[in-house]
């Protein structure tokens, strides 16, 4: 079937520090993958995607490769801030149809 | 311009009631997606619509749940009876078109506790 995993949190780090979160899926045809993020208070919004193998979504710093060989999309940056922090959550879709697979969503706290 | 917003913000309900969730979405966004978030949980995709017909109800996780678009605008997710472990933040989200090459957009969602 279809499904994400995503690293459980909450991840805590000082600011300046290195953020990885880890995120695998499996799919059952041709997956597209997203990073969502939702701040205190506020709904999700996405934060990168990548649509192909080998692709490399990017912003605000944040980076995920789409590697098919080892079915991973995991977010990194290099250096996080305390406005980064929220919780984040990986997402899939797949074969361009309409139905979306979330992962449980990772708790990032920031501490200055 | 307004985002996608919900209604009520938060629902307290007895267990046994119907309750009526209600979604707007972003103007001119043909498609329109209901999920479920359930505590220390994902979200749990439970439909979509594109315009007002909904071609994928598979996410619905009973005959208590439906759900309509009327006007290709506004939606309802109703619960009928409901029962505690529907407790949960019901999130709303809006495309442009459907797929994965348009971006969703998020309401803020309506929590719901059903004692």
């Amino acid at each position: 079937g279809n499904s994400v995993t995503q690293m459980e949190g909450p991840v805590t780090l000082s600011e300046e520090a290195f953020l990885t979160i880890n995120c695998t899926y499996t799919a059952t045809g041709y997956p597209s993958l997203f990073w969502y993020v939702q701040y205190p208070g506020e709904g999700l919004q996405l934060l990168l995607k990548a649509t192909k193998a080998d692709d490399k979504g990017s912003n605000k710093g944040f980076e995920a490769t789409y590697r098919k060989e080892t079915t991973s999309f995991h977010l990194e940056k290099g250096s996080v801030q305390v406005s980064d922090s929220a919780v984040y959550f990986c997402a899939l879709n797949v074969n361009n149809f309409n139905k979306f697979y979330f992962g449980s969503g990772t708790k990032l706290n920031v501490k200055p | 311009g307004a985002g996608v917003s919900q209604s009520p913000s938060n629902k307290v309900t007895e267990k046994g009631k119907d309750v009526e969730l209600r979604c707007d979405p972003i103007s001119g966004h043909t498609a329109l997606y209901w999920y479920r978030q359930s505590l220390g949980q994902g979200l749990e995709f439970l439909i979509y619509f594109q315009g007002n017909s909904a071609p994928d109800k598979s996410g619905l996780p009973s005959d208590r749940f439906s759900a309509e678009r009327t006007g290709g605008s506004v939606s309802t997710l109703t619960i009928q009876r409901t029962q505690q472990e529907d407790s949960a933040v019901y999130l709303c989200a809006s495309s442009f078109a459907s797929g994965s090459y348009n971006e969703q957009f998020f309401g803020p969602g309506t929590r719901l506790t059903v004692l």
